[in-house]
């Protein structure tokens, strides 16, 4: 049973715009929120988090924005850049403090085009 | 310098075989994962250790026998290597398992049993 779901394997963007990655979740215990970034033959690295009692983060280019109610999360990058280029990984966990408890999505990988 | 480090970073091994992979952080967090990216790219947690204690088994086959002999170090020993065991496998490590923050991934461990 998959409760963090990313629909969409991979995405292409042009440089300069918005990149718009999305999440789905079905656990309704879910209440804390992450994105990692992994390029390849690497491991994945912490981008953004955003607890349940937010319905908006930013971090620079990066925003991630938390819909409860449709269980649903989405991460903007803008303006998008060739580095962006790599697999974003929607992660979800029930509670502030269960970092050992994640569950991942399957990953995007994002390609930003010149 | 890499936070968490992992040792190897490929490995091609015969079927029935035993094999290990080593990792260490330097971070001086007190919790220490192994994580399984299958083929279909789904990242889901084996063990977590906290202070060298196993605190997540999941539903992991008695082949695979994670050994912490300290906080810093967190090895996986895998059995008689089966064909499906053949993935990428991510030590991660974050400041305790309660920690509502970043937990931090090593770049993997290739695996590949023919």
């Amino acid at each position: 049973d998959q409760q963090v779901k990313q629909n969409s394997p991979s995405l292409s963007v042009q440089e300069g715009r918005i990149s718009i990655l999305n999440c789905d979740y079905t656990n309704s215990m879910f209440d804390y929120f992450l994105w990692y970034k992994k390029y390849p033959a690497e491991g994945p690295t912490f981008l953004i988090s955003i607890s349940s009692i937010k319905d908006k983060n930013e971090d620079g280019r990066f925003t991630v924005f938390l819909n409860k109610s449709a269980k649903h999360l989405s991460l903007h990058i803008v303006p998008s850049q060739p580095g962006d280029s790599a697999v974003y990984f929607c992660a979800a966990s029930a509670g502030w403090g269960t970092a050992s408890k994640l569950t991942f999505g399957t990953g995007t990988r994002l390609q930003v085009t010149l | 310098d890499t936070a968490v480090s992992q040792t190897p970073k490929y490995l091609v091994t015969q079927m029935g075989n035993d094999k290990s992979i080593k990792c260490e952080q330097n971070l001086g967090h007190d919790t220490m994962y192994w994580y399984k990216q299958d083929s279909k790219k789904f990242l889901k947690i084996m063990f977590s250790y906290n202070n060298k204690e196993l605190i997540i088994n999941e539903t992991v086959p008695n082949r695979f026998s994670p050994k912490s002999p300290d906080k810093a170090h967190l090895n996986l020993h895998i059995n008689s290597l089966e064909l499906g065991d053949s993935a990428v496998y991510f030590c991660a490590s974050s400041q305790d398992a309660d920690s509502g923050n970043t937990i931090y991934f090593g770049e993997g461990s290739w695996l590949t049993v023919v």
